[in-house]
């Protein structure tokens, strides 16, 4: 299986703040990377895929980049419906593994 | 509206058999895969694997290999995860999510799940 490590585990930060969270693979991927939020007692919503492009209806302040192991999101401005678990995902080997998550609470 | 509802929660013993739905609504359930998704407690997200409405064809995770079984009825648009012997680990939140996928010319597809059910909380206790 792909193992995906992502970082930090946990972060706090403030309404407004530019926040970036990463996500490396166990081997290389290409662009087959997906991110995810989940907020308390929801599903999970689908941000990025591919690595970089953004999902219809999904605000722009959301960004991702990268491409074989090691990949980043990005929120430009964060907003209070930000703060939320973060989940990457590869689907370029079955399983398509997610990695462990962020949590992003507010400072 | 472009939607998986999910069946209600459950409460079940160690040994009790269980089977869950997903039905689709507002696209053509037959053309795009099933996947579901588990979370335990407090826990990640976790992909057991997926169906193909089409025709029938499964892919499961090493990790739930032979602990589940999918399944999908075309003609109510509906899929399944099933338990035949449930332990106490398989308590969890069970996901339901539609794959999306972006084509690239000449490689494998872009593969991402754009639609997911809300959700099926699965308790398993003596």
């Amino acid at each position: 299986d792909v193992q995906m490590t992502q970082s930090p585990s946990s972060l706090s930060a403030s309404v407004g703040d530019r926040v970036t969270f990463t996500c490396r693979t166990s081997r290389p991927i290409g662009s087959y990377l997906n991110w995810y939020q989940q907020r308390p007692g929801q599903a999970p919503n689908l941000l990025i895929y591919a690595a970089s492009s953004l999902q219809s209806g999904v605000p722009s302040r959301f960004s991702g980049n990268g491409s074989g192991t090691d990949f980043t999101l990005t929120i430009s401005s964060l907003q209070p419906e930000d703060f939320a678990a973060y989940f990457c995902q590869q689907s370029y080997l079955s399983p398509y593994t997610f990695g462990q998550g962020t949590k992003l609470d507010i400072k | 509206e472009l939607q998986l509802v999910q069946s209600g929660a459950e409460v079940r013993k160690p040994g009790e058999s269980l089977r869950i739905s997903c039905q689709g609504f507002g696209y053509r359930f037959a053309n795009y895969w099933i996947t579901w998704v588990r979370q335990m407690p407090g826990k990640g997200l976790e992909w057991m694997g997926r169906i193909d409405p089409s025709d029938s064809y499964t892919y499961y995770s090493p990790s739930f290999q032979g602990q589940v079984s999918m399944s999908v009825d075309t003609s109510i648009t509906t899929a399944y995860l099933q338990w035949s012997s449930l332990k106490a680990s398989d308590t969890a939140i069970y996901y339901c999510a539609r794959m999306e996928s972006a084509p690239r010319p000449g490689y494998t597809s872009y593969f991402y799940m754009d639609v997911w059910g809300k959700g099926t909380t699965v308790f398993v206790s003596s």
